[in-house]
């Protein structure tokens, strides 16, 4: 089946550290990409979506200069969280799908963000 | 205001129980997923379903999309402690699919 690859998994940083989050699709590639956020116990939110080779687009309220999204090629994201703070920790999943809108996505494991 | 309700929000039942989780919207969607989460990873797709009135079964999971593709409901029979987790339905429309606020299962053995 086809596997997404999030790393790092977890990740403790000081307040102001920019943190580099990426995805790969291991065995397919990933014409879109997904980035969620989501809080304990509560469920997935869209933060972007990215296309290969082009911008993300953003949802409402996501700060695109906080949160740099750059999917230069059709296996791997990035997702940057610059000038990280407290309230920035939390667990940040990506996905990613072949080719068009009917096909399913697949997760990775995610990346526990935790902002000293 | 979520865009998919779940309901309900917490349940907590006995190893051999059934039970039926259910997702509701206003909008219309072109597929409806279903996915389990465990504590600390990524949610796992259960089951996609696309035509209205569609059932799907997968071992003890019962799937089923409405007729309008509105509303969909997952039954569980005779449940078990591995199935206790995070149940997720996300409905995809456009280019995007967007989750509910997910249903947390524990079966207790």
């Amino acid at each position: 089946g086809a596997v997404v690859s999030q790393h790092p998994s977890w990740v403790i940083c000081k307040s102001g550290t920019s943190v580099k989050i990426e995805c790969r699709s291991l065995d397919f590639q990933a014409t879109t990409m997904f980035w969620y956020r989501q809080f304990p116990k509560q469920s997935l939110m869209l933060m972007a979506t990215s296309n290969e080779g082009s911008k993300a687009t953003y949802e409402q309220g996501v700060e695109k200069d906080k949160f740099l999204i750059n999917h230069a090629s059709l296996t791997l994201s990035t997702l940057t969280v610059t000038s990280a703070h407290p309230e920035d920790s939390s667990f940040y999943i990506c996905s990613a799908r072949e080719g068009i809108s009917d096909q399913p996505q697949h997760f990775g494991d995610g990346t526990r963000l935790s902002i000293l | 205001t979520q865009l998919l309700e779940q309901s309900p929000q917490f349940l907590s039942i006995q190893e051999g129980e059934n039970l039926t989780v259910y997702c509701n919207s206003s909008s219309v969607f072109s597929s409806l997923q279903w996915y389990r989460q465990e504590p600390g990873e990524g949610p796992v797709l259960l089951v996609t379903v696309v035509t209205g009135g569609e059932v799907k079964k997968l071992k003890r999971l019962t799937f089923q999309f409405g007729d309008a593709r509105k509303d969909s409901s997952l039954h569980i029979t005779a449940a078990q402690p591995g199935d206790t987790g995070l149940y997720l339905c996300a409905g995809r429309t456009n280019n995007d699919m967007r989750f509910g606020a997910g249903t947390r299962l524990t079966v207790k053995p």
